[in-house]
């Protein structure tokens, strides 16, 4: 089955660890994507890659970092900078040539304790 | 102005009812709009796209309007199971860079 998917479901971290976030997508997409959601607001872009190693910030990016060395992959790292790190984060891909339709995994909650 | 704004509601209706939700945007060169349904605690699933004036799938039927620059979700003879949060999502306009831009939301509950 093609998808997305995103481990773990559920992320528990104390204060002032880093933690990395995993996203893999086997839809053949170049475009990833990560959003951040917190209670009753929209999803906000933390950051996105079109193709293998290069990646750009998004709107929310301090405290955060991505890499991405192979097309199906692209983890996030949520760093002890972050200050409010606790959310649900959602990982996007979508084909270059139509980066309007995006499929999402199904999301991990990450809490700091 | 928010980029995207939408009325969070909850709107509670009984089942069968016509419910509306309306979206504003503020960049008035959007050509493309969408609509995703969030149910609790899950991820965002494509619902409808609007290109023009409007789109009509079964039930649902999204409409734009250009001049007040505002979109709306219009659902016909509600079920249970449409009880989950409609985001508005519009494509963010930024030279290079292609993302959404997403609203917070209108939550609909659906009660029997």
């Amino acid at each position: 089955d093609g998808g997305i998917t995103q481990s773990p479901k559920y992320l528990f971290r104390k204060e002032g660890q880093n933690v990395t976030l995993s996203c893999e997508q086997n839809l053949n997409h170049d475009a990833m994507y990560w959003y951040r959601q917190d209670p009753g607001q929209g999803l906000r872009l933390i950051y996105y890659s079109q193709i293998v190693n290069d990646f750009q910030k998004g709107d929310i990016a301090e405290g955060y970092s991505v890499s991405r060395e192979k097309k199906e992959s692209f983890p996030l790292t949520v760093t002890s900078a972050q200050k409010n790190p606790t959310a649900f984060y959602l990982c996007a891909s979508s084909s270059l040539a139509d980066t309007d339709t995006q499929y999402f995994g199904p999301g991990t909650r990450l809490t700091v304790l | 102005r928010k980029e995207v704004e939408q009325d969070p509601g909850p709107f509670n209706v009984p089942e069968g009812a016509t419910v509306a939700f309306n979206c504003t945007y503020s960049n008035s060169a959007s050509q493309s709009f969408f609509w995703y349904r969030q149910d609790c605690r899950k991820e965002p699933k494509l619902l409808m796209s609007v290109y023009s004036s409007g789109n009509e799938d079964g039930r649902f039927t999204a409409q734009l309007n250009r001049a007040s620059q505002y979109i709306s979700l219009l659902i016909r003879d509600s079920k249970l199971s449409d009880s989950a949060t409609y985001l508005c999502v519009v494509p963010n306009m930024d030279t290079g860079r292609r993302a959404l831009t997403f609203g917070s939301g209108t939550r609909l509950q659906v009660q029997p």
